[in-house]
Parts: structure tokens; sequence; C-alpha cells
């Protein structure tokens, strides 16, 4: 079955830096790939996904890019705020399978 | 748009009661999960469901149960509960033939 690994578990990056949070995936059937921010005491929400027909894609100050060859994909924020500090999780998904998400990288923007 | 709620934001129960932990959605969506949220280990699944009175394990049912009655209503039944089941229970729904998963604001269970 599908396993995600995700790295870094922890990452403090300072405001107005860059941050960026990797994911790789094991079953090469999957072919969609959600983030969550999860904001303390609350539920997850989808900031962005990827179907595996792109490569990338981009809202705003965040984006996600996907390598299906060797099976990873990223999150990346730019111009970082202090309302980005959360927790980010990842997932793969193939139709008619479930879910599988990553542990989760916990995000501290520093003023 | 589309909603999700849960029973209890916060619960806390004895070592051997039985434990009901309820999720509503509002949106006709025909597949209903529950995960577990454990620091370091992510959300990891318990049952799903697809359809009424279907229901399916995933990859943590031990200790547990569901039941869905209706479309819109899919429960969590913890037996017996134990102490290594304090944890975050997140219920979500999943439209089928949509890929985009709504989670509800999550219950946050101590076993004491």
């Amino acid at each position: 079955g599908e396993n995600v690994e995700q790295h870094p578990s922890t990452l403090s990056v300072q405001e107005g830096d860059s941050a960026v949070i990797k994911c790789t995936y094991s079953d090469s059937a999957s072919n969609y790939f959600p983030w969550y921010k999860q904001e303390l005491g609350k539920r997850p929400q989808l900031i962005i996904d990827i179907r595996s027909n792109v490569g990338e894609k981009k809202d705003q100050r965040i984006a996600v890019t996907l390598n299906k060859t060797a099976k990873h994909f990223s999150l990346h924020i730019t111009e970082t705020q202090p309302e980005d500090s959360a927790v980010y999780f990842c997932a793969g998904y193939n139709y008619g399978q479930n879910f599988v998400f990553g542990p989760g990288t916990r995000l501290s923007v520093l003023p | 748009d589309v909603k999700v709620t849960q029973s209890s934001r916060y619960l806390v129960k004895r070592t051997g009661e039985k434990v009901f932990l309820e999720c509503v959605q509002d949106m006709d969506h025909e597949n209903m999960f529950w995960y577990r949220q454990d620091p370091g280990l992510g959300l990891r699944l318990i049952y799903f469901s697809y359809d009424v009175k279907m229901k399916e394990k995933g990859d943590i049912p031990e200790g547990y149960s569901v039941s869905r009655e209706k479309k819109e209503r899919f429960s969590l039944i913890l037996e017996s509960a134990s102490t290594n089941q304090t944890s975050m229970y997140l219920c979500a729904t999943l439209g089928t033939g949509t890929d985009t998963q709504y989670f509800g604001p999550g219950t946050r269970l101590t076993v004491l």
C-alpha cells in the first residue's frame, strides 16, 4: 500500500523568508496530492492540491511541485507571515483507495 | 459550503466506559471517515463508510466500531475505552467521484 513520508517534522523561519516542506510517496498509482493546514485547535483545511498530470501549481504565496519520476512533491510558501504558523500535512490518494497522510510539519514563523 | 460537525470538542471518560463520537454532514456525501491524530504519527484511518449501513476497516480498527444508519451521520464507538485511546479524533467526508476531503472540527478525547 501507499506510504507517505514528510520532512522536516519541524521548521522555523524568519518572517518574510520562504519555507519548503517535502513529501515522498511509494505508490506510483497515486494521482492526487493535497496539502492541508491545521492551525492550533482547528480542523485541517485544504490549502492547495496537485494532480499527477501537472508539474506545478501556484496560488498567491503558496505553490506545490510534483516530480512523478522521483515520487515526491513539495509545498513552497514564500514571504512567510506569522499567520502561516501551523501544522502542515500532505497526503497521497488514488481514486478508489484511501488517503494516506504524512506525519505533519510544524511550521513556526518568527517575527 | 460543506459543513461537517462533531458532537463534542472535548470529552473526558474513564477507562472501561463506552464512548460515542458522532459526526454529521450536510452535503449528501457518500463517503465518511474516522481518523485519529497523534503527534508525529499524522492521521491514521480507523474506519470508513461508503454508503449507509456499509463500513470498512481502516488501518487501526482494533478497539473501535462504527455505525452508519443514516447517510448524514457516522458514529465512532469505543466499546471499552482505554488510556491508549486518548487522542484527537477527526471525521471527514468525501463525495463520490471527487477527491476533496472535508474535515470536522475534531474531538479531543481523554481517557483517564
